[in-house]
C-alpha cells in the first residue's frame, strides 16, 4: 500500500521568503511521486514529477523537489515567494506502473500556501 | 479538445435527486480518474478506468455511486439518491499508461445537495 503525509495543512511565508512544504511517503515499491497545484476553484496543474531520474527535479514557476530515498520525503521548495504562489500544494504518489498499466495516484491532504505581502 | 472538460461546472440539487456528471478526457488517454474533494479535505479516489479493463471502483463510497466509459472515452459519474453529505467538488483527471505519466486534471464539478 502506499501512502502519502504532507506536515502542515497551512503555510505561510513572506513575499520573497523561502517556500518550504513538506510530503513524505510510503511506498512497498520504488514511487513516482508528484506535486500538483490547485488555484482557487481550478483543478490540479502539475508542477514537476519525479521518476526515478535526477533526484533534484525542477519544475514550473520555480518550483523544485528533492527525493531523498533515506528519508522516504519529496519536500517541496522555492527559494523566493511571489503573491501569485498563494494556492493549495498536493503531494502525490503512483507505485510503478507495470508495463502497460496505470495506477491511480495517492494524494496527500494538501497544503494552503498563504504569502504575505 | 485541449484538455480533460467537465460538465456542468455547478450543480445544486435536491436531497433524494440522482445526478450525473460528465468528464471528456484528453483524446488518446486511456486511463481516466475520479476524485472527490470535500471542503477542506484532501482528494478522495473513487475509481479508475483503464482501457478495457475492468474498472477500479475499490474508492466509491456506496452503492449509490456508480461510474461508466462509453467508447473508451466520456465518462459519466452517477450519484443516485443524493444526500447532504454528497457535496464536494468532483474532479475528473486522465492520463496515458505507462511509467511515471501524470494525470491532467479537469476544473471540477461543484456539486450541492439541499
Amino acid at each position: 500500500a502506499q501512502s502519502v503525509t504532507q506536515l502542515g495543512s497551512h503555510v505561510s511565508v513572506s513575499e520573497g521568503a523561502l517556500v518550504l512544504l513538506r510530503c513524505n511517503y510510503s511506498s512497498s515499491v520504488p514511487p513516482y511521486l508528484f506535486w500538483y497545484v490547485q488555484y482557487p476553484n481550478q483543478g490540479l496543474q502539475l508542477l514537476l514529477k519525479y521518476t526515478s531520474a535526477a533526484t533534484l527535479v525542477k519544475g514550473i514557476n520555480g518550483f523544485e523537489a528533492e527525493f531523498k530515498k533515506s528519508e522516504t520525503s519529496f519536500h517541496l521548495t522555492k527559494p523566493s515567494a511571489h503573491m501569485s504562489d498563494a494556492a493549495e500544494y498536493f503531494c502525490a504518489v503512483s507505485d510503478q506502473a507495470r508495463q502497460g498499466s496505470a495506477r491511480q495516484l495517492t494524494f496527500g491532504s494538501g497544503t494552503q500556501l498563504t504569502v504575505l505581502p | 479538445g485541449a484538455g480533460v472538460s467537465q460538465s456542468p461546472s455547478n450543480k445544486v440539487t435536491e436531497k433524494g435527486k440522482d445526478v450525473e456528471l460528465r468528464c471528456d478526457p484528453i483524446s488518446g488517454h486511456t486511463a481516466l480518474y475520479w476524485y472527490r474533494q470535500s471542503l477542506g479535505q484532501g482528494l478522495e479516489f473513487l475509481i479508475y478506468f483503464q482501457g478495457n479493463s475492468a474498472p477500479d471502483k475499490s474508492g466509491l463510497p456506496s452503492d449509490r455511486f456508480s461510474a461508466e466509459r462509453t467508447g473508451g472515452s466520456v465518462s459519466t459519474l452517477t450519484i443516485q439518491r443524493t444526500q447532504q453529505e454528497d457535496s464536494a467538488v468532483y474532479l475528473c483527471a486522465s492520463s496515458l499508461i505507462g511509467y511515471g505519466t501524470e494525470a491532467f486534471f479537469g476544473q471540477g464539478t461543484r456539486l450541492t445537495v439541499v
